[in-house]
Order: C-alpha cells, then sequence, then structure tokens
C-alpha cells in the first residue's frame, strides 16, 4: 500500500489566496484526519471523518477553513482567505482501527 | 477538556536507557498512544496501550496507570537514530479522535 498521499508537499502562497491541500486515505480506511502542526501549538485536530461524513470540526480555528470529503478516497482542505498566521505544516492521517497513519504533511507558507 | 504533559525535551547518552513520561487529564479514557516523528517528518505509531501495565516491543516499552492517569515509554540501547520528538496521544472516546501532548525532543548524544 502507497500510505496516506497529501499534496502538494510545499506551498507558499500571498495572504488572500485560497489554498487547497489534498489528501488521498489508505483505501479501506474509514476514518480520516487533518491536523495542523506549529512549533507553538504542537499537533492539533482540526477535522475529522468517518464513512465521508464530518463528524467533529470543533478544532477548525475559523470559517476561512472547509474541509470535504466527496468520497471514500479523497478530501480536501481549503483555506480562504489565507493569513500568515496558517503557515504551519497540515498532515491528513487516516485509520479503520486503532492507529492512525500519517501522511507526510503539507507544508504551507503564507507571505 | 482534556490535558497532556510531557517533559519539552530531555537529553540521553547512546547506549542508555531513557522514560519519557506523560500525564493526562481527560473527560474519558479509551488507550493511549506513542508516536515517534523525526524532524521535517510525520508521525509515526510506536506503541497503544488500553490496559494499566507493560506493553514491550523490541527496544521500545510503553507503561499505563489508568488510576494514576500516566504512561511511560521506555527506550533501551539508545541509538543515535532515536534522536526525535515522542508525542503522547490520548483517546478519550471511541471515535478514534486523539489529543495529543507537546512532545518530547530527545536528544541522543554519542
Amino acid at each position: 500500500d502507497a500510505g496516506v498521499i497529501q499534496s502538494p508537499r510545499h506551498e507558499v502562497t500571498e495572504m488572500g489566496q485560497e489554498v487547497t491541500l489534498r489528501c488521498k486515505p489508505i483505501s479501506g480506511h474509514d476514518y480520516l484526519f487533518w491536523y495542523r502542526q506549529t512549533m507553538m501549538r504542537g499537533l492539533e485536530l482540526l477535522i475529522y471523518f468517518n464513512n465521508n461524513v464530518p463528524i467533529d470540526d470543533s478544532g477548525m480555528p475559523e470559517d476561512r477553513f472547509s474541509a470535504k470529503m466527496p468520497n471514500a478516497s479523497f478530501s480536501t482542505l481549503k483555506i480562504q482567505p489565507s493569513e500568515p498566521r496558517d503557515s504551519a505544516v497540515y498532515f491528513c492521517a487516516s485509520t479503520n482501527a486503532d492507529t492512525q497513519y500519517f501522511g507526510p504533511g503539507t507544508r504551507l507558507t503564507v507571505l | 477538556g482534556q490535558n497532556i504533559d510531557q517533559p519539552t525535551e530531555m537529553t540521553a547518552t547512546e547506549g542508555a536507557i531513557v522514560q519519557i513520561n506523560c500525564t493526562y487529564q481527560t473527560s474519558g479514557f479509551n488507550g493511549l498512544f506513542w508516536y515517534q516523528q523525526h524532524a521535517g517528518e510525520a508521525p509515526t505509531f510506536l506503541s497503544y496501550n488500553v490496559l494499566d501495565g507493560l506493553e514491550e516491543k523490541g527496544r521500545f516499552s510503553s507503561f499505563l496507570s489508568r488510576s494514576k492517569g500516566y504512561s511511560y515509554l521506555l527506550l533501551k540501547e539508545l541509538q543515535m537514530k532515536d534522536s526525535a520528538s515522542y508525542l503522547c496521544a490520548v483517546r478519550a472516546h471511541a471515535g478514534n479522535m486523539l489529543t495529543f501532548g507537546g512532545g518530547t525532543r530527545l536528544m541522543v548524544k554519542p
């Protein structure tokens, strides 16, 4: 299995631009998680899905952030408009049991 | 709310043993996980405890005491490649949602 796939791996954008991060979970996994990691705040859960349905989005920082999972093999996290404080590494993870498997992450820099 | 505490940094010597502690206060408990994260990489799963006691897996062991809200990760025969951050995470309820501690950055010196 290829593991969790994320794209792009690096993204540099200017403040105010729309950013879309993509994730393909491991086939057969029915849970998908989006995390954000910064030095100051550590690893934070933003939102998670079960069977493509959003279960808990209480970690989404504000309305500028949105996430979708149109099917079992694809999810997006969108930031519109982006701000410099959104700069972080964004991880996607998936599981069908106890262990969450993380993708390589997207390093986002907002100038 | 959920509160998970672990030391920020630790230093140890190659070949030695190191214990990384984690204490937690959560609204429920349904398992404790340890992850390893090398700089610039994704977290990778190390261990999982849901019952009290010690789980051993090669050079790594993890201990849990639910009554004390306490866990530790024990690394034996330290190697330079063990230099990484170690993240403690608690699953408070069913549903696989994890809350992570801030991580402990371990530096292994020759």
